[in-house]
């Protein structure tokens, strides 16, 4: 069982180019998250999508697009790589019943550097 | 909104109880959860309250008191592979967003 699967593990960009994150789930979740964590800090939330076919802005959404393609998928898209996107990114889902609710299913993150 | 408030680092020996508290500013708060994270690891799920009270998983604990919106982790008989991050998060169902804490740095000596 997979759980949730990001795509790359690393990534080197320059100032201006562009890329999507890729990040797909196979546990039928309904919610799927984007979070930035930056060295010694918490985890910010970019954007969430509740349900397929909606999607929202979180903390710090500025810069980033997102896509929530089918129930299984939700992608990152940096149109404008720029030096303060550098960051660890996490993709998370969540089920929705009791304790499904606060429990989120991380992937093993993807180390983005802009230089 | 959501905001979320830990210390930034505790300190505990092998063996010991240490006690990581959580305050949250919530609307439509709807539960509380803790992870754990390793350096250069995800975080994991530890545990989630969403009525007042104790809950136990083993050597773990957390509680919750909605009335004073304040929740703590307690960690048990502590072991040297429990060195890491704590992060408590508190998801709104008005919105659907779950907001993380900036993180509790749990260091444990010999």
């Amino acid at each position: 069982n997979a759980g949730v699967t990001q795509t790359p593990k690393f990534q080197v960009l320059k100032t201006g180019q562009s890329m999507t994150l890729q990040c797909a789930q196979d546990m039928n979740h309904n919610s799927m998250y984007w979070y930035r964590q930056d060295p010694g800090m918490g985890l910010r939330l970019i954007y969430y999508s509740a349900s397929e076919g909606t999607t929202d802005k979180g903390e710090v959404p500025n810069g980033y697009n997102v896509s929530r393609l089918n129930k299984r998928e939700f992608s990152l898209r940096l149109e404008s790589a720029a030096p303060s996107q550098t960051s660890v990114y996490f993709c998370a889902s969540r089920g929705r019943q009791g304790k499904g609710s606060g429990e989120l299913f991380f992937g093993e993150g993807s180390r983005l550097t802009v230089l | 909104g959501q905001s979320l408030e830990q210390p930034s680092e505790v300190t505990a020996v092998e063996g010991a109880i240490v006690q990581i508290n959580c305050t949250y500013q919530t609307s439509g708060f709807y539960g509380l959860s803790w992870y754990q994270q390793h350096d250069g690891g995800a975080p994991t799920f530890l545990s989630y309250n969403a009525l007042d009270g104790l809950e136990e998983t083993g050597r773990f604990s957390s509680f919750l008191s909605r009335s004073d919106s304040y929740g703590y982790l307690l960690l048990q008989e502590l072991q040297m592979k429990d060195s890491a991050s704590y992060f408590c998060a508190t998801y709104s169902s008005n919105t659907g967003k779950l907001i993380f804490g900036q993180g509790t740095t749990l260091q444990v000596k010999p």
